[in-house]
């Protein structure tokens, strides 16, 4: 079935380092990928997205990096900050408008 | 653009009572809304897919008779916790899909959610 999973529950890094936060996909035909940031008690944020017929693709601060060899989604985050701690999820949508949500990362930014 | 409103915020009711959220596009029309339901440190699982004008589709797992989705026009869907346990305390997320223009599929906007706490 349709199942998204995260390599790492926790990153913590320094402010101003570089984050990435991986993510590990199991459908094949899933054709949209997103990532959300939440907050403590928020809802999900719209961080980024791409299509399977992308590799990569660029926002402010933001990249995300598909690999559909190995069914391997990640999220970098240049210059990182503490208004960026939160939980980072990763979504698929295969094939229906669905999204199957990845159990999330914690991330912390230590000043 | 793409706001996303949720009503009540938070939510403490006595068990066996009923609880409403109200789920409101605000700047767009939203044909298809969707509910989630997410438990401490846990990803969001979920519910139903709400469409305007139709009846909604649960999830494997979810009792509809327990949890009544209504979707009455294009900006509103609503949320019925009916006969509330303490079981069912969770914070529960509505999203709706909205285009991102330029081409792109749509996506799915989320509202602030509602911590449903039930006593």
């Amino acid at each position: 079935g349709e199942s998204v999973g995260l390599h790492l529950p926790t990153l913590s890094v320094q402010e101003g380092d570089n984050s990435i936060i991986n993510c590990a996909y199991s459908n094949s035909a899933s054709d949209y990928f997103i990532w959300y940031k939440q907050e403590s008690g928020k809802g999900p944020q719209f961080i980024i997205d791409i299509r399977s017929n992308m590799d990569k693709r660029q926002g402010q601060r933001v990249t995300v990096l598909l690999n559909k060899t190995v069914k391997h989604l990640s999220l970098q985050i240049a210059a990182t900050q503490p208004g960026d701690s939160a939980v980072y999820f990763c979504a698929e949508r295969g094939g229906s408008e669905k999204l199957v949500f990845g159990k999330g990362t914690k991330l912390t930014v230590n000043p | 653009g793409a706001v996303v409103s949720q009503h009540p915020s938070w939510v403490i009711c006595k068990s066996g009572t009923s609880v409403k959220i109200e789920c409101r596009s605000l700047d767009f029309q939203a044909t298809t809304m969707f509910w989630y339901r997410q438990f401490p440190k846990q990803s969001l699982m979920l519910m139903a897919t709400s469409n305007e004008g139709s009846k909604a589709t649960y999830e494997q797992g979810v009792e509809k008779d327990k949890f009544l989705i209504n979707h009455a026009s294009l900006t509103l869907s609503t949320l019925t916790v009916t006969s509330a346990h303490p079981e069912d305390s969770s914070f529960y997320i509505c999203s709706a899909r909205a285009p991102l223009g330029g081409g792109a599929p749509d996506t799915q906007y989320f509202g602030p959610g509602t911590r449903l706490t039930v006593l």
